[in-house]
């Protein structure tokens, strides 16, 4: 079945270090996207990316990083830069960008400083 | 800058009533607006979406309805189940951008 895969499903990270989280999707789509979801803010947009080897960053880039290598893969560094990274983390992908295609969301990395 | 507002932030009904769900976008150029339903501890998934040149769609139990000019639209549930419980998002993309603009979310509790 084609879908998204986020790993891990829980990660905790020391003051001060950088953690990545993995995202993966077999739908053939061009577009990946990652938000951070905190309670009562909704989803916010922490980068996104059109094609391979091209990304954007989003509403809330500062203390992350991406790359996209791959079609398949689009994973997120989360910085000792970033002050506040205890959030729930989803990756999604859509066909095409452009705000006109559904995404499918991945089921979460939830990421707690320790 | 672009906004959506959700309301309401929770929602109780009874099992088999309807239950009602507003958002209201402010970029009138808007042209796709999609409905994430997301239960605990997973992802959101898209339950239905509308496009700009729609006024109503409707999917089983489920239907949204798009008013452009005054620039909102609703989630319509029918016949509620308690598995029907969960957080829902609206969402509007306004043209020439790449990325939604997300509501923050209302929790749909359906009670047995």
């Amino acid at each position: 079945d084609g879908g998204i895969t986020q790993s891990p499903k829980y990660l905790f990270r020391k003051e001060g270090q950088n953690v990545t989280l993995s995202c993966e999707q077999n739908l053939n789509h061009d577009a990946m996207y990652w938000y951070r979801q905190d309670p009562g803010q909704g989803l916010r947009l922490i980068y996104y990316s059109q094609i391979v080897n091209d990304f954007q960053k989003g509403d809330i880039a500062e203390g992350y990083s991406v790359s996209r290598e791959k079609k398949e893969s689009f994973p997120l560094t989360v910085t000792s830069a970033q002050k506040n990274p205890t959030a729930f983390y989803l990756c999604a992908s859509s066909p095409a960008a452009g705000g006109d295609y559904g995404y499918t969301f991945g089921s979460g990395t939830r990421l707690t400083v320790v | 800058g672009e906004n959506v507002e959700q309301h309401p932030s929770t929602l109780s009904v009874q099992e088999g009533d309807s239950a009602v769900i507003k958002c209201t976008y402010s970029d009138s150029a808007s042209n796709y607006f999609p409905w994430y339903k997301q239960e605990l501890g997973k992802g959101p998934q898209l339950i239905i979406d509308i496009r700009s040149n729609v006024g109503e769609k409707k999917d089983q139990r489920i239907a949204v309805t798009l008013n452009k000019t005054a620039k909102h639209f609703s989630l319509h549930i029918t016949e509620t189940q308690p598995e029907d419980s969960a957080v829902y998002f609206c969402a509007a993309s306004p043209s020439g951008t790449y990325k939604y603009i997300f509501g923050t979310g209302t929790r749909l509790k359906v009670l047995a």
